[in-house]
């Protein structure tokens, strides 16, 4: 079946910086390539989302990129805000989403 | 547009029970996933649900069961509670069955002692 690593499972930035979420998979069918944002307490909110059919995905001060070949996406949050902690949760879905393990993301003012 | 509905969201049960947990997706949504979340564990995917039929099923015990009603309202059931089945679990419902954008319930917490 799938397997999806995250990278790194926790990661504590400053205010302004930019921080990256890294993930691979391991079954080249997968084709959809969601990230959850869970704030505590609450449940897992799509924050961006990306197909297979393209490499990279900009909204805001977040990104994504897929690389296919090497079956690794990554997340990208410039610009961080106390407001970006949370944890968040890559997936990998070929009919069903497979989940990476978090990482809890902390943004100091 | 109401949102995903997990009822209970708390229980409390003692080892041995069961429990049962049930799953109101967004209207026009036909799929229901359901994932447990536990510390450390990440989340871990239970089953799927579309149109009355399980489409896919992860690597759990044949303790957890579910089913999904015409009106895409699903539940799930899990037997023989062990201590270890102490978690949240969360439903997600999508418009249609894999690759899709999936909407998470609050989720229902349930501790076995």
């Amino acid at each position: 079946g799938e397997n999806v690593e995250q990278h790194p499972s926790t990661l504590s930035v400053q205010e302004g910086d930019s921080a990256v979420i890294k993930c691979t998979y391991s079954d080249s069918a997968s084709n959809y390539f969601p990230w959850y944002k869970q704030e505590l307490g609450k449940r897992p909110q799509l924050i961006i989302d990306i197909r297979s059919n393209v490499g990279e995905k900009k909204d805001q001060r977040i990104a994504v990129t897929l690389n296919k070949t090497a079956k690794h996406f990554s997340l990208h949050i410039t610009e961080t805000q106390p407001e970006d902690s949370a944890v968040y949760f890559c997936a990998a879905d070929r009919g069903k989403s497979t989940f990476g393990d978090g990482t809890t993301l902390t943004v100091k003012p | 547009k109401a949102g995903v509905t997990q009822t209970p969201r708390y229980l409390i049960k003692t080892r041995g029970q069961q429990v049962t947990l049930s799953c109101s997706p967004i209207s026009g949504h036909r799929s229901v996933s359901w994932y447990q979340q536990t510390p450390g564990q990440g989340l871990q995917f239970l089953f799927e649900y579309f149109s009355e039929t399980q489409r896919n099923k992860g690597n759990f015990p044949g303790r957890f069961s579910g089913r999904q009603f015409s009106n895409s309202r699903s539940e799930m059931n899990v037997s023989t509670l062990e201590l270890g089945d102490s978690a949240l679990y969360l439903c997600a419902s999508s418009e249609e069955s894999g690759a899709n954008v999936l909407t998470f319930g609050a989720g229902s917490r349930l501790t076995v002692l």
